[in-house]
């Protein structure tokens, strides 16, 4: 199994640019999630899916979009890219919704919007 | 939700026990207590998890105390690979539909040679 993939590693946008995020995993899970990662803030929740044609929104949901058509992928889109939305992006998965299943997580997508 | 507190920073020597703790005073019965890390830019890496009862596995282990309101992250003999943002999470949500685990600022743990 590849695990989660993301793609792409790196990113530079200009302000107002949109873009998606790719993420994918193959190891049939249910759940999967974006986070992002700031300097000192941890990380923090964006958007979340509990399964195919189910998302919600996470701690910071705004200026983000998702959708979830398959159990694998679970794309993240900015619309319209600003400086705030610099930061690392982390996609992640579990096998369900239970709360002892194991989270996975990606390599990361290193986004800088100039 | 529960919220954690964890020191920002601790050292540790080579092949010591590195103890971290972390303060959720404001757990319910039924969160789970977990432990991940991230070494320098890769992704969040399980560590392990607890309910109530002490945990042990190939990694670490995790004590809780009785009230539930304090744990400690156990490395039992540190090297250098260890070094790592270490984040104790307290599982929010209900059973349906919206798990989700919300992390905070972690511990820096750097083993020193």
């Amino acid at each position: 199994n590849a695990g989660v993939t993301q793609t792409p590693k790196f990113q530079v946008l200009k302000t107002g640019q949109s873009m998606t995020l790719q993420c994918a995993q193959d190891m049939n899970h249910e759940y999967m999630s974006w986070y992002r990662q700031d300097p000192g803030m941890g990380l923090r929740l964006i958007h979340y899916s509990v399964g195919a044609g189910i998302t919600d929104q996470g701690e910071v949901p705004n200026g983000y979009n998702v959708s979830r058509s398959t159990t694998e992928d679970f794309p993240l889109r900015l619309l319209s890219a600003a400086p705030s939305q610099t930061s690392v992006y982390f996609c992640a998965s579990r096998l369900s919704a239970g709360v002892t299943d194991t989270q996975y997580f990606g390599p990361g997508t290193r986004l800088t919007v100039l | 939700d529960a919220k954690t507190t964890q020191p920002t920073s601790m050292d540790c020597a080579e092949g010591r026990a590195a103890n971290l703790p972390c303060n959720h005073s404001t757990i319910s019965g039924n969160e789970y207590v977990y432990w991940y890390r991230q070494i320098h830019s890769q992704g969040p890496q399980y560590i392990i998890h607890g309910l109530k009862n002490n945990e042990t596995n190939e990694m670490a282990s995790l004590i809780i105390t009785e009230d539930r309101k304090s744990s400690t992250l156990i490395l039992p003999h540190a090297t250098l690979r260890d070094t790592a943002v270490y984040y104790c999470i307290v599982r929010v949500g209900t059973n349906f539909g919206n798990e989700k685990l919300t992390f905070g600022t972690g511990t820096r743990l750097t083993i020193i040679p």
